[in-house]
């Protein structure tokens, strides 16, 4: 069973512009909402969350949004740099439970 | 601090054959779980040990089975490869598990031929 799905398997987009990836889910159990972004040859690495409580998370360019009754998690990049250019991976969890992965989207931003 | 360290890196085995994968986690972190990443698939979650004790599993066949030592570190363990699970085994460390932050070591690229 697919609990998670990012649609998009890839993404371009303009250096300067906004990145938007986005991810949908089925289990309403989940309470903690995660991106992850991963170079070739590198482990996934931590990027930003979010708690259900919330809807809007910031941390520099990165915003992570959550609409919790269209079950729908979102990362905008702004503005999009060479550097951002990885797979990028939703997650979820819920405390002890597993972290749940989405098939990630490649995303290339174009200098 | 080191991080979250996985060997090998690199694997080629021959179908029929079984695999042992090493993975040390964060020193002072107890759970550690294994993902399996293949293309188009996204990583899929494998097992998650804590404290020498599976404390969560995947939907994986029986050939795919893990254990955790007592100094944390874990192996993970193939038997009868076959050519589907060739992939790039990741595995993940947590402090105690309920953190929702994971940290990944580089992985072990399987090639099963």
């Amino acid at each position: 069973d697919q609990q998670v799905k990012q649609n998009s398997p890839s993404l371009s987009v303009q250096e300067g512009r906004i990145s938007i990836l986005n991810c949908d889910y089925t289990n309403s159990m989940f309470d903690y909402f995660l991106w992850y972004k991963k170079y070739p040859a590198e482990g996934p690495t931590f990027l930003i969350s979010i708690s259900s409580i919330k809807d809007k998370n910031e941390d520099g360019r990165f915003t992570v949004f959550l609409n919790k009754s269209a079950k729908h998690l979102s990362l905008h990049i702004v503005p999009s740099q060479p550097g951002d250019s990885a797979v990028y991976f939703c997650a979820f969890s819920g405390g002890y439970q597993k972290v749940t992965f989405g098939t990630g989207t490649k995303l290339q931003v174009i200098p | 601090k080191a991080g979250v360290t996985q060997t090998p890196r690199y694997l080629i085995k021959t179908r029929g054959q079984q695999v042992t994968l090493s993975c040390s986690p964060i020193s002072g972190h107890r759970s550690v779980s294994w993902y399996q990443q293949t293309p188009g698939q996204g990583l899929q979650f494998l097992f998650e040990y804590f404290s020498e004790t599976q404390r969560n599993k995947g939907n994986f066949p029986g050939r795919f089975s893990g254990r955790q030592f007592s100094n944390s570190r874990s192996e993970m363990n193939v038997s009868t490869l076959e050519l589907g699970d060739s992939a790039l085994y990741l595995c993940a460390s947590r402090r105690s598990g309920e953190e929702t932050e994971a940290f990944f070591g580089q992985g072990t690229r399987l090639t099963v031929v």
